[in-house]
């Protein structure tokens, strides 16, 4: 069975600084890997998808992710923070090799402060 | 191109009363999806569609029912509803046939149960 084990329901950084938000998955097939963003009274926005192709992912507004599949990770980051970022991020598994039945993590909120 | 929307956007109900979500989308996407977004929970699957006229359960379905009448309308049902059901729902859809295979979200509809 699939699942998303996201560390960290709060995360708070400085404008500038790095973000850093954590996903462990589970797998019993090899894994199609997403990052979601929620921005307030919103739905959800793609940020990035891993499909095998490159372990390195690059996502919008900055973001990227790596496929570690000896840590069974797929943790998000930007070098620097903005304002703008402030939003709630999910971490996402599919059952199958595509973005069909998709099985979400809890979410973690990301604060910036000034 | 509207993309994924959703009818109404919010709702309040009183305990027992039935009600009707409706999610649109129109980018010829054969799979569709309901979620509820509870907090501290992720999005939960509650039924989904593979194509006009099938539908399946996911991960929550008690309490809902749902229909796929159109290609194009993916319809959730609440035929007595219990403050339980109160949550935030998300319709999706995605065409796995693409290269593009991303799932896309409507906006939500709050709904509150007394």
């Amino acid at each position: 069975a699939q699942s998303v084990t996201q560390l960290g329901s709060h995360v708070s950084v400085s404008e500038g600084a790095l973000v850093l938000l954590r996903c462990n998955y589970s797998s019993s097939v090899p894994p199609y890997l997403f990052w979601y963003v929620q921005y307030p009274n919103q739905g959800l926005q793609l940020l990035l998808k891993y499909t095998s192709a490159a372990t390195l992912v690059k996502g919008i507004n900055g973001f990227e992710a790596e496929f570690k599949k000896s840590e069974t990770s797929f943790h998000l980051t930007k070098p620097s923070a903005h304002m703008s970022d402030a939003a709630e991020y999910f971490c996402a598994v599919s059952k199958y090799s595509s973005a069909s039945k998709i099985i979400f993590g809890s979410g973690t909120r990301l604060s910036i402060r000034p | 191109n509207a993309g994924v929307t959703q009818t109404p956007k919010f709702r309040v109900l009183k305990t027992g009363q039935s009600m009707t979500l409706l999610c649109a989308q129109d980018m010829n996407h054969e799979y569709m999806y309901w979620y509820r977004q509870d907090p501290g929970m992720g999005l939960r699957l509650i039924h989904y569609s593979v194509g006009e006229g099938t539908t399946a359960k996911g991960e929550v379905p008690d309490g809902y029912n749902v229909s796929r009448l159109k290609k194009q309308n993916f319809l959730l049902g609440l035929e007595s509803a219990a403050p339980s059901q109160t949550s935030v729902y998300f319709c999706a859809s995605n065409d796995p046939f693409t290269s593009t295979d991303t799932q896309y979200f409507g906006p939500g509809t709050r709904l509150t149960v007394l």
